[in-house]
């Protein structure tokens, strides 16, 4: 139990154009999900806490037009990297906290972005 | 706030031999404590965690942690390590206050790569 999901796991994409990346939980309900970004040889920084029908809390520094969620539903959020650029290639991870409570988060495989 | 110090940023060690990864945290509040292991190009699975009760915990693949609260500490330790153990470890803390923004929130340390040499 406690699946999460994440797709694409890898992406390439020119500078200027849009990626969206999505995290599903597959087994729960998840109210609240997280967007981490997790760049070479680093820890995962948190990007910003997504809530189902409510706007992203986003982390002091995130772009919040630059990297737009939504949640739209209890199971799935989405990540989208507009106009993305060289410095947005990174390796993007989202965790899934169950709506059924408790404070562990469940984490996606991650998404690999590469801009050119 | 919190933050989360790993003091090792790569360990080799060699097959069978026991480790120890250290993590220590600092916090004005209580905490939940995590470690997660990541495999190369793959997300974060859970290791253990601490919540309450018992300040040692055990995961089922050998390896343990023990919270110290005076030493803010949580080390994680095996005591005979494997070839297949190779990976990132991360220690992570957990803001304990219900209903704040920042429940759940978890802060990673800056991971320790896990090497193990046959």
């Amino acid at each position: 139990g406690a699946v999460v999901s994440q797709h694409p796991s890898r992406v390439i994409c020119k500078s200027g154009t849009s990626v969206k990346i999505e995290c599903r939980s597959l087994d729960f309900q998840a109210t609240t999900m997280f967007w981490y970004r997790q760049f070479p040889k680093q820890s995962l920084m948190l990007m910003a806490t997504s809530n189902e029908g409510s706007k992203a809390t986003y982390e002091q520094g995130v772009e919040k037009d630059k990297f737009l969620i939504n949640h739209a539903s209890l199971t799935l959020s989405t990540l989208t990297v507009t106009s993305a650029h060289p410095e947005d290639s990174s390796f993007y991870i989202c965790s899934a906290r169950a709506s059924s409570g408790g404070i562990e988060q469940f984490f996606g495989p991650g998404t690999r972005l590469t801009v050119l | 706030a919190q933050s989360v110090t790993q003091l090792d940023s790569q360990v080799p060690v060699f097959e069978e031999a026991p480790v120890e990864l250290r993590c220590n945290y600092s916090s004005s509040v209580s905490v939940y404590l995590f470690w997660y292991v990541q495999y190369p190009n793959q997300g974060l699975q859970l290791l253990l965690k601490y919540l309450s009760g018992s300040t040692l915990v055990k995961s089922i693949n050998g390896f343990e942690a023990e919270f110290n609260k005076s030493q803010t500490s949580f080390h994680l330790r095996k005591p005979s390590v494997h070839i297949s153990d190779t990976a990132e470890y991360f220690c992570a803390v957990s803001d304990l206050r219900a209903g704040g923004t920042s429940y759940g929130k978890l802060t990673f340390g800056q991971g320790t790569i896990l090497t193990v040499h046959p």
